[in-house]
């Protein structure tokens, strides 16, 4: 697509449950980021893929959150076990590789909120 | 590894006023910068980036930004803004063999007439 798109753009869920959110990175871009930011704070690194594979899942925070994708394209962040300060924007973004993939676009973002 | 320091958490100006956004990165290595720009209840939106060449560079919106290398910063100028301005700024990092984007903690341009 022109750019990438993040499902849903709002999702309210009860503490405890379970939340999927979706990332389509622009068309043949390779390299697929998810990042976090919360209330006030800044912008934090949770895992970068290159391909399908992640080589790097440093900055998820606990073993309730995790994330795949598939085919080289769409990613799924899951977030088990809901907490309240899992509350945040989570944001997505995407880049080519190479020198011209220096340059990285991101996603709307999907505001999460657990109650 | 980079880091990236906004020292200015809010900055506020009056509308036609010209507005400095400071930004200054460490690294051990040859680095790429950007300033992205999120207004209220968006995402991110890329405003301008150096990857080599003319220090100065030019974004959208009548934004510009100057690489200084001996100072290591990348400050953000606009010589007239708007009240559409008002924004989160953020400038961020990335070394020339790294995938990894870092951000500073973002200044909040608050733009009034």
């Amino acid at each position: 697509g022109a750019g990438v798109s993040q499902s849903p753009s709002n999702k309210v869920t009860e503490k405890g449950k379970d939340v999927e959110l979706r990332c389509d990175p622009i068309s043949g871009h390779t390299a697929l980021y998810w990042y976090r930011q919360s209330l006030g704070q800044g912008l934090e690194f949770l895992i970068y893929f290159q391909g399908n594979s992640a080589p790097d899942k440093s900055g998820l925070p606990s073993d309730r959150f995790s994330a795949e994708r598939t085919g080289g394209s769409v990613s799924t962040l899951t977030i088990q076990r809901t907490q309240q300060e899992d509350s945040a924007v989570y944001l997505c973004a995407s880049n080519a590789g190479g020198i011209a993939g220096n340059t990285i676009y991101f996603g709307e973002g999907s505001w999460l909120t657990v109650v | 590894a980079q880091s990236v320091t906004q020292l200015d958490s809010q900055v506020p100006v009056f509308e036609e006023a010209p507005v400095e956004l400071r930004c200054n990165y460490s690294s051990s290595v040859s680095v790429y910068l950007f300033w992205y720009v999120q207004y209220p209840n968006q995402g991110l939106q890329l405003l301008l980036k150096y990857l080599s060449g003319s220090t100065l560079v030019k974004g959208i919106n009548g934004f510009e930004a100057e690489f200084n290398k001996s100072q290591t910063s990348f400050h953000l100028r606009k010589p007239s803004v708007h009240i559409s301005d008002t924004a989160e700024y953020f400038c961020a990092v990335k070394g020339d063999s790294s995938y990894k984007l870092i951000f500073g903690s973002g200044t909040r341009l608050l733009v009034r007439p």
